[in-house]
């Protein structure tokens, strides 16, 4: 059974901290990880995709990735109010394997 | 802009009627998918499709059917709805090489009494 773990909050920054999302995941041979946002009452849209270990980043998000401890992470920089949704990661197994999904972290950046 | 459409935003139905919830892409994307989003639950995969008139089984498929007839329309079915079936249902697609960027419809939430 392929699991993806996160925290489900929620977590609390203020306006212009950086927030921090963590994610882990069970399935060793995972190839491809990824960040959707959901706004409350909408559907998901991705925001980040990762596929090698180390840092990428595209604008104020940073999406983190540890193969070896299984662990990927999000970070957004300069958090605003705006930013206030329910973060899912997302992994791909090897192969040509369909999305395991986390339960979300919802992040509420306040004023 | 892409588009994935589902036909309905809000349904309610009674236990034991027959449910189709539509859905509708025009990214000519392969690839179709059906989640049901529960609280606490998560995203959870019901059926999915890598062509026309093909299924796969995801990891929730007891109670459902899918038919996939054309490339840009992918229908489930809820032969008779039960409770336990109120849920918000997603759909989405995505290309062939690209499974994990996912274009997700706005959901239909459907309520059974």
């Amino acid at each position: 059974q392929k699991e993806v773990e996160q925290n489900s909050g929620p977590l609390s920054v203020p306006e212009g901290a950086i927030a921090s999302l963590n994610c882990t995941y069970s399935d060793r041979g995972s190839q491809s990880f990824f960040w959707y946002r959901q706004y409350s009452g909408k559907s998901p849209e991705l925001i980040m995709s990762i596929y090698s270990n180390g840092d990428k980043e595209d604008g104020r998000f940073t999406a983190q990735l540890n193969k070896a401890s299984q662990y990927v992470s999000l970070l957004i920089r300069d958090s605003q109010p705006s930013d206030s949704a329910t973060y899912l990661c997302a992994v791909r197994g090897s192969g040509y394997s369909t999305l395991t999904f986390g339960k979300g972290t919802m992040l509420l950046v306040s004023p | 802009d892409v588009k994935v459409t589902q036909s309905s935003r809000y349904l309610v139905k009674r236990t034991g009627e027959k449910v189709f919830l539509e859905c509708v892409q025009d990214m000519d994307h392969e690839n179709m998918f059906w989640y049901r989003q529960d609280p606490g639950l998560g995203l959870r995969l019901i059926y999915f499709s890598y062509d026309v008139k093909m299924k796969e089984k995801g990891d929730i498929p007891e109670g459902y059917s899918v038919s996939r007839e054309k490339k840009e329309r992918f229908s489930l079915i809820l032969e008779s709805a039960s409770t336990n079936q109120t849920s918000m249902y997603l759909c989405a697609s995505t290309l062939t090489g690209r499974t994990g960027e996912l274009f997700f419809g706005e959901g239909s939430r459907l309520t059974v009494l």
